[in-house]
């Protein structure tokens, strides 16, 4: 158990389906963040929100939405996606964004969120 | 703009032998973190060990050590003792506001 807990563990959806990823964390952090890796990729930044608030928005295709109703939650919702959105999502969240400059230690991971579109 | 390079796709260490990972990076901040991250097939990112740029020492966490070398923009993972366990994927990631990760060591452990 990492702190940061992420649902489903697996989904495979068709390109016609909206479904949602969630992410929860009670470790009292105030950022989170939502990566993609796919294979063969580095990890690549999506989402970052800071206090409820979107800082960062990757150029993420507008077939993902993010959606942080709290500091605790943060959810990845998805519709009409293509078979190279398949990946593992991952889910992350820090004290805030930016803790970095106080020697903050790093994120903290949930285990994904393994997407297959077929 | 940052960049993390690692050069070693995959790498066998037989076991309770020692292991190097290899990470070198590019930036021009001056401030910066550097950590590492492993990652089993479950998935979940593990956080093992951080560097910031003004430390004068480097790092350690139990059997995990980082050699750091700022003058060269390296930072090496050495992981002594290599247990079985430890077969992963082995993330260096260097952080100023958002984190900029490598493509990764694959790293087999043998009996």
């Amino acid at each position: 158990e990492t702190g940061v807990t992420q649902t489903p563990r697996h989904l495979v959806m068709g390109m016609t389906n909206k479904k949602s990823l969630k992410c929860e964390q009670h470790l009292g952090h105030n950022a989170m963040y939502w990566y993609k890796q796919s294979a063969k990729k580095p990890l690549e930044l999506m989402f970052v929100y800071n206090f409820k608030e979107q800082t960062e928005n990757n150029s993420v295709p507008s077939r993902f939405s993010p959606e942080c109703p709290n500091s605790s939650h943060l959810f990845l919702h998805l519709h009409t996606l293509q078979p190279e959105d398949s990946a593992l999502y991952l889910c992350a969240s820090s004290q805030d964004q930016s803790a970095w400059a106080l020697g903050e230690y790093g994120y903290t991971f949930g285990s994904g969120t393994r997407l297959t579109v077929v | 703009a940052q960049k993390i390079t690692q050069t070693q796709p995959g790498m066998f260490v037989q076991e309770k032998e020692a292991v190097t990972l290899d990470c070198t990076y590019d930036t021009s901040d001056p401030s910066y973190g550097l950590f590492w991250y492993k990652q089993p097939s479950s998935g979940e990112m593990i956080f093992l060990i951080y560097q910031g740029s003004y430390d004068q020492q480097n790092a350690t966490e139990g059997r995990y050590s980082l050699n750091f070398q700022k003058a060269r923009k390296s930072a090496n993972l050495v992981i002594s003792a290599s247990q079985l366990g430890d077969s992963a994927m082995y993330f260096c990631a260097m952080r100023r506001q958002n984190f900029v990760f490598g493509p990764g060591t694959r790293l087999s452990v043998l009996p």
